[in-house]
Order: C-alpha cells, then structure tokens, then sequence
C-alpha cells in the first residue's frame, strides 16, 4: 500500500472561512509533507513533519498552520486567506529515516482550493 | 526555490513514437525521482534510481542515473494516449527537501 489520502478533492472558502485539510498515511512513514502547487508548475515545500515535529517551515504566512496530530495523520489549518493562495495543495510522505538511501516521496491526490 | 533543469519544456508526438526527456543540476544528488502528473491529481511515482549509471525500468519506462550524479534521464517507448500529462524529475540529497524540475508537458497524437 502507497496511499496517501487526503481530504477534501476541493474546497472553496471566503477570505474570512477557517477551514482544515487533512492528510492520512498508512505506510509507516516518519516524514509527513505540506506542498503547494500552481497551475503548470511544480511543487512547492510548505512544511515538513518528521517524527511528529515541525522540522521544516519554508517562511510560510502563519495563515497557515500546519499540525500533526500522531505519525499517520497530518492536517493543514486555513484561516483568513487571500485569493493568491488559490492552487493545489499536496500531502506527501516518506520513509523519513536519516541515512536511508531508499526513501521516496509518495502524494496524495491534492485538495484543489479555491479563495473567493 | 530552487529548481531542476528539465527539458524539453513540452513536446508533442506521434502514438507509438518513443521519448526522452532530461533533467540536470548543478548540485549532486543521491536519488532521482521521475513522476507523472495529471491535470487535478498529484504526482505519481514512477521510477526511482539511487545509485549512479544506474538504469531502471517499469514498463515501458525507463530511467537512468547520470554518472555525474547532477542529470537523470528518461525514456518511454511506443506513447499511447494515456502518456499525457507533465512528468516531473526530482533529486533528493539526504535531506527532507526534494527538488523539483520544471517539467515536461507530454501531448501524444493519436
């Protein structure tokens, strides 16, 4: 099993809406991962959890605020953002182990979110 | 952020030509991961290649290692229709951070 699941498929949500999204994960994996992704380009790191901690945040607005609740789920906290923050958002996760020489990055499908 | 190097940019085939395409790098990596993007979906993974002038096959796809560690190439065989989509090289370094080419939008021909 390779699934990362998120949820919703889309969302659509006022600038002044608090919404989540959320991000599941079955594999075992240390390494839990928050991307945005515009139209025609590609990924952009957000967030990295390894180990259930916050090792990574790429200066990200803090309208963003992302959690992890336990080593399996992940979820991406909205609140007051702006139209430019429209796109693609991405879960992803890997094995997350130091000096692994295997890992890969597996996505889940993405949640298309729309900032009216 | 910082990008990969991936080319050509788009191209448009014939059903049942073959494909290249490439990704390069001015740093070293040790992985090269390739993925297959439809339009609405995330990126899928098809190959990984750890080691270098390693070459990987799955399917007809395959994916080669660049001895230098700084390119990875890839291959696909007789294109169906269902090759459409932007494929995405991507280098990994032993961190958590994986970096992205800019893609390769693959239109085929029926």
């Amino acid at each position: 099993d390779t699934e990362v699941t998120q949820t919703p498929k889309h969302l659509v949500m006022g600038m002044t809406n608090k919404k989540s999204l959320k991000c599941e994960q079955h594999m075992g994996h240390r390494a839990m991962y928050w991307y945005k992704q515009k139209a025609k380009k590609p990924p952009e790191l957000m967030f990295v959890y390894s180990y259930e901690k916050l090792s990574i945040n790429e200066s990200v607005p803090s309208r963003f605020s992302p959690e992890c609740p336990n080593s399996s789920l992940l979820n991406l906290h909205l609140h007051a953002l702006q139209p430019e923050d429209s796109a693609l958002y991405l879960c992803a996760s890997s094995q997350g182990e130091v000096g692994a020489t295997n890992e890969k990055l597996f996505f889940g499908s993405g949640t298309q979110l729309s900032v009216l | 952020g910082q990008q990969l190097n991936q080319s050509p940019q788009s191209m448009f085939i014939q059903e049942g030509e073959d494909v290249s395409m490439n990704c390069t790098s001015s740093s070293i990596f040790n992985t090269w991961l390739w993925y297959k993007q439809e339009p609405g979906e995330g990126p899928v993974l098809l190959i990984a290649l750890y080691k270098a002038g390693e070459l990987t096959s799955n399917g007809r796809l395959t994916a080669q290692f660049g001895i230098t560690r700084k390119d990875s190439f890839l291959n696909i065989s007789a294109s169906i229709p269902s090759d459409v989509g932007i494929y995405f090289c991507a280098g990994h370094s032993g961190t958590y951070k994986y970096i992205f080419g800019t893609g390769t939008r693959l239109k085929v021909l029926a």
